[in-house]
This record gives structure tokens, C-alpha cells and sequence, in this order.
């Protein structure tokens, strides 16, 4: 049983690339997140998802697109990086919402943005 | 826009000291509190607090919730310097939770 799976573990983007941070669940879990932790800000929401083919905004959602087509899967894309996007990005998991499970949290993806 | 504070943000303490963690949130509908505990890499699930005055306890970690006073405390008797970690507080709506900015830990020996 795999948990939650993110990928890369590492990336280093140019300013103005753009990317794709994988996150798939195995658990079959219907709501899903992703944050992003900066030194001394905990983890602010950046888009979440209640179920396939439904997603949202989160705190700091400027920047990013999210889809979910599928339970399992759940990508992250960075439009057009920029310096302020360098951060630590987590996904996380919960059968029915962090209200009444907590979530299960990827290994996260560490991305510098040069 | 809900909100969640954590104080202090860092504490350094001798092994064997007991600590205490303090969370306060202001989150629409709020459902429950959870805390974390962050290592090196992901944060793994310390409590779900969804009742007010009944404690939740793990060993040495016990934690407790207000909902009067809107707040959590998280308590950690005889620390150990694996004890060190950032401990960070959910406040956790109809959909969404929101972390405050944690609490930094030591313990030194």
C-alpha cells in the first residue's frame, strides 16, 4: 500500500517554465489538497477536491491550475514559474475530509524556482 | 477567511521538561482541531479534537479542546529530543483545513 505519492522529489525550474507536480493516492480517497510550506508559514492551502471532477481554490491559488479527473490522481501545474513559487509543495489524502479523518500527507516535492 | 494561531513559534527546553503548545482558530463551521508532527519530510497525525473538554492522549502527548475559547493546547510531559519537530495545529471547516504557522521544538539534552 503506497499511501500518497508525489514526484519529483526535487526540481529546479527556469523562470517562465512550466510543470506538472505529480500526486496519486491509492487509498481510494475522495478529498485530496495540496499546500505549500515556506520557512515559518506552516502550510497554506493552495487548491483542493471533494471528489473526481471537482476541485477549488485555497488560500494562495494564484499561479496554479489543478484537474482530477480520476480518484487516484490529482497534478498540480505551474503556469509560468516565478522566484516566489520556490517552496516545499504537499499532497494529501482523506476518505472524507480532514474534518473527520485528517489527511495523509505525501513526502513532498521541494521546488526551486531560479 | 479562516484563521489559526500558534504560540510560541519556536521553544527550546531541556529533555524531561514538559511543554505546552498553544492553538487558537477561527474557522467557518468549524468540525474539528488535529495536530501534526513534522520531522524531516511530511507531517504524520498526532490528534482529531472534535469535542470540547475531553482530553485525547498518545504516551507522553495529551491534547485538549475549547470551543468556548476557541483554542487547543498540546502537552508533552518528559520531553526527549525526539520530541523535536515542528508541531503544527489544523483548524478543519466543511471542506477545507487551515494550518497555522506551527511551533518549532528543541529539546536539548
Amino acid at each position: 500500500n503506497a499511501g500518497v505519492t508525489q514526484t519529483p522529489k526535487f526540481q529546479v525550474l527556469k523562470t517562465g517554465q512550466s510543470m506538472t507536480l505529480q500526486c496519486a493516492q491509492d487509498m481510494n480517497h475522495e478529498y485530496m489538497s495540496w499546500y505549500r510550506q515556506d520557512p515559518g508559514m506552516g502550510l497554506r492551502l493552495i487548491h483542493y477536491s471533494v471528489g473526481a471532477g471537482i476541485t477549488d481554490q485555497g488560500e494562495v491559488p494564484n499561479g496554479y491550475n489543478v484537474s482530477r479527473s480520476t480518484t487516484e490522481d490529482f497534478p498540480l501545474r505551474l503556469l509560468s514559474a516565478a522566484p516566489s513559487q520556490t517552496s516545499v509543495y504537499f499532497c494529501a489524502s482523506s476518505p472524507y475530509g480532514a474534518a473527520n479523518y485528517g489527511y495523509t500527507f505525501g513526502s513532498g516535492t521541494r521546488l526551486t524556482v531560479v | 477567511e479562516d484563521k489559526v494561531v500558534q504560540s510560541p513559534l519556536s521553544l527550546v527546553v531541556h529533555e524531561g521538561d514538559t511543554v505546552t503548545l498553544n492553538c487558537s482558530y477561527e474557522v467557518t463551521n468549524f468540525r474539528s482541531l488535529l495536530w501534526y508532527k513534522q520531522e524531516k519530510k511530511a507531517p504524520t497525525f498526532l490528534f482529531m479534537l472534535t469535542s470540547s473538554g475531553i482530553e485525547k492522549k498518545s504516551g507522553r502527548l495529551s491534547s485538549i479542546l475549547d470551543k468556548k475559547e476557541l483554542s487547543s493546547i498540546l502537552n508533552i510531559t518528559a520531553t526527549q529530543t525526539g520530541d523535536s519537530a515542528i508541531y503544527l495545529c489544523g483548524g478543519a471547516g466543511s471542506y477545507q483545513l487551515t494550518f497555522g504557522k506551527g511551533t518549532k521544538l528543541s529539546v536539548i539534552p
